[in-house]
């Protein structure tokens, strides 16, 4: 069983829609929550990241982390095309040298 | 400022071959990641560096060597290369000591072994 599971889609959805892309996680260390945004053959570029449970907004996009039932969720509203790319959850511990865990990686594609 | 750099942008190898890949770190960032990410795939951790040592290894066989410079530039090297191995090889770097040590990371090199 991997650490992080999410879904890789991909999921389609038309503009102005309300996105929910999901994780599940396995290590109770976890503490460090993250979004990356990934264009095709760039590199992953951060978009938030929460520190232990609870919810965080920045602007159109809210993530929620729920670690007693180790969930973790992005919430993008009135989607545009130009979120059209691939989403990573990522991972990690609070303290040392801290290794990012990431999951799959889930294809989001938003029509005009 | 210069965010995360890497060289080259893409590579082909063939089998049994080496490689070296280089990064350079965000302007004042001291520890540099390696990650590989195959296709469809999440990146993978294969290292950490901070000053010159490897702090931290993934689950990568010794083929998979590194080095961190004084600049805090840094070398990811693969040995003795497998198809296996094609692959985007992404560099994140951050600075130790904040509370949270955010990974920046580059556009990667785009490895393939033929």
């Amino acid at each position: 069983q991997k650490e992080v599971e999410q879904d890789p889609g991909p999921l389609s959805v038309p503009e102005g829609a309300i996105v929910s892309l999901n994780c599940t996680y396995s290590n109770s260390a976890f503490q460090y929550f993250m979004w990356y945004r990934q264009y095709s053959r760039k590199g992953p570029e951060l978009l938030m990241y929460t520190y232990s449970s609870g919810n965080k907004e920045d602007g159109r996009f809210t993530a929620q982390v729920d670690k007693s039932s180790k969930y973790i969720s992005l919430f993008i509203r009135d989607s545009q095309p130009s979120d059209s790319a691939t989403y990573l959850c990522a991972m990690s511990g609070a303290t040392g040298f801290q290794k990012l865990v990431f999951g799959t990686g889930t294809r989001l594609l938003v029509s005009p | 400022d210069a965010g995360v750099t890497q060289s080259p942008t893409h590579l082909i190898k063939t089998r049994g071959q080496q490689v070296t890949l280089r990064c350079s770190p965000k302007s004042g960032h001291d520890t540099v990641s390696w990650y590989q990410q195959a296709l469809g795939q999440g990146p993978q951790f294969i290292f950490q560096y901070y000053e010159e040592e490897e702090r931290q290894r993934g689950n990568f066989p010794d083929r998979f060597s590194g080095h961190q410079f004084p600049n805090y530039s840094s070398e990811l090297n693969v040995n003795a290369l497998l198809l296996g191995d094609s692959a985007l090889y992404l560099c994140a770097s951050s600075l130790r000591g904040v509370s949270y040590n955010e990974q920046f990371f580059g556009p990667g090199t785009r490895l393939t072994v033929l």
